[in-house]
Order: structure tokens, then C-alpha cells, then sequence
């Protein structure tokens, strides 16, 4: 599975867009891109996943660039409890078979007020 | 149920004794998945099953480590003879399979003196 590389840490302001990088150069065409988040004391929460298009739900938006080496995951209006652990991780899912997502160690967010 | 129940919640056992942890996964979820997460490190993957079987268990730290999966459903992870180092919280994890996300428990937090 290809590597990802995020930054260790960030800030955002409570109320603005928190927008989280995650670098996938070594990304094949078969590879997806996940993001989770761990709140403190708390199992992983699944946020969102793409494979080509960007992808919007109600927790957040993720934008993958054309060549798929990097992608945004998007925030649109960080409150408090986001505060947490993020997650960017690529996987192969062959059709009807479920595989290991392997996690790195992330980017802690920091929402302050 | 509507999530993924872990049992028990907080485990203190002594060194050497064999332990037990348990895992219901959301029902019609047919992939599971056990990691673990030592204090301020990240997750670790152990194994994966798809349905009965555990086809990657390529995690397991060492032979004292155990899983099976009975009926499609409830998992068992068991550890022989525990040592200090296995003190972690355990994560169990489930999903249909294919590209969708997994949902996480909230873990047993296992502590060994």
C-alpha cells in the first residue's frame, strides 16, 4: 500500500475551515483515500473516503488532486470537538473483500476558541 | 446492535495470566478487525477476518496471541501468559467489506501488573 506523509500538528481557529494535507505520491490507480479521526480516549471514527472525484458528507469534504498524489480533507467550519487525531491512510479494496487499513500516526488538530 | 461492542471495558490481570477480550460486531458486517494502541502510539494492526476465517494475521505480535471468529459474528482475541508490554487498548473494528469505512468499538483497555 502506498505511503502517506501528513503534518504532525495543527491549529485552526473555532468557526473557520480546517484543512488537513496528506501526501500520497507513491498512489496507485487502484488505491483509495480514507480519512479517519481519534478523539482522545475514544476508537477511530470513520470521516470519509475517494478514490478519483472529490467527496462531500455531512462531517466534512475531501478534495484529491488529478494526479491523486495529494489530497485536502476539508472541515468547513471546525468547532471544538474536532479536536482530535487525523487519519490519512490509501488502500487497495478488491471487490467483495474487506483488507487492512493501516494507519500512521496523523496529524493532531487543534481547534482552539 | 447499532454499534460495535467491545467487553469488557477495562481489564487488570497479572503477569502471566491468559486474558480474554471480546468483540460483537455490528450485525451483517462481515469483515472484523483487531488493533491495538499502546499509550501515545498509534494503532497496530493484529488480524483480519472475512466471515470465519483469518485470512491476514500478519499483526499478531507473537504466538501467546490468539483470535477466532464463531458463527460469522462475536470474536474472541486471547492472550497466554501476559505480559507488561501487552498492556494497550484493544480495538475492535468491523464493516461489510468492500471500500466502505469500518466502524470502531470503544475498545478494552487492558493493563497487566
Amino acid at each position: 500500500d502506498a505511503k502517506t506523509t501528513q503534518p504532525p500538528s495543527m491549529d485552526c481557529a473555532e468557526g473557520r475551515a480546517a484543512n488537513l494535507p496528506c501526501n500520497h505520491s507513491t498512489i496507485s490507480g487502484n488505491e483509495y483515500v480514507y480519512w479517519y479521526r481519534q478523539i482522545h480516549s475514544q476508537g477511530p471514527q470513520y470521516i470519509i473516503h475517494g478514490l478519483k472525484n472529490n467527496e462531500t458528507n455531512e462531517m466534512a469534504s475531501l478534495i484529491i488532486t488529478e494526479d491523486r498524489k495529494s489530497s485536502t480533507l476539508i472541515l468547513p467550519h471546525a468547532t471544538l470537538r474536532d479536536t482530535a487525531v487525523y487519519y490519512c491512510i490509501v488502500r487497495v479494496f478488491p471487490y467483495n473483500q474487506g483488507g487492512k487499513l493501516i494507519f500512521g500516526q496523523g496529524t493532531e488538530l487543534s481547534v482552539k476558541p | 446492535g447499532a454499534g460495535v461492542s467491545q467487553s469488557p471495558s477495562n481489564k487488570v490481570t497479572e503477569k502471566g495470566k491468559d486474558v480474554e477480550l471480546r468483540c460483537d460486531p455490528i450485525s451483517g458486517h462481515t469483515a472484523l478487525y483487531w488493533y491495538r494502541q499502546s499509550l501515545g502510539q498509534g494503532l497496530e494492526f493484529l488480524i483480519y477476518f472475512q466471515g470465519n476465517s483469518a485470512p491476514d494475521k500478519s499483526g499478531l505480535p507473537s504466538d501467546r496471541f490468539s483470535a477466532e471468529r464463531t458463527g460469522g459474528s462475536v470474536s474472541t482475541l486471547t492472550i497466554q501468559r501476559t505480559q507488561q508490554e501487552d498492556s494497550a487498548v484493544y480495538l475492535c473494528a468491523s464493516s461489510k467489506g468492500g471500500a466502505g469505512g469500518y466502524t470502531f468499538g470503544s475498545g478494552t483497555r487492558l493493563t497487566v501488573v
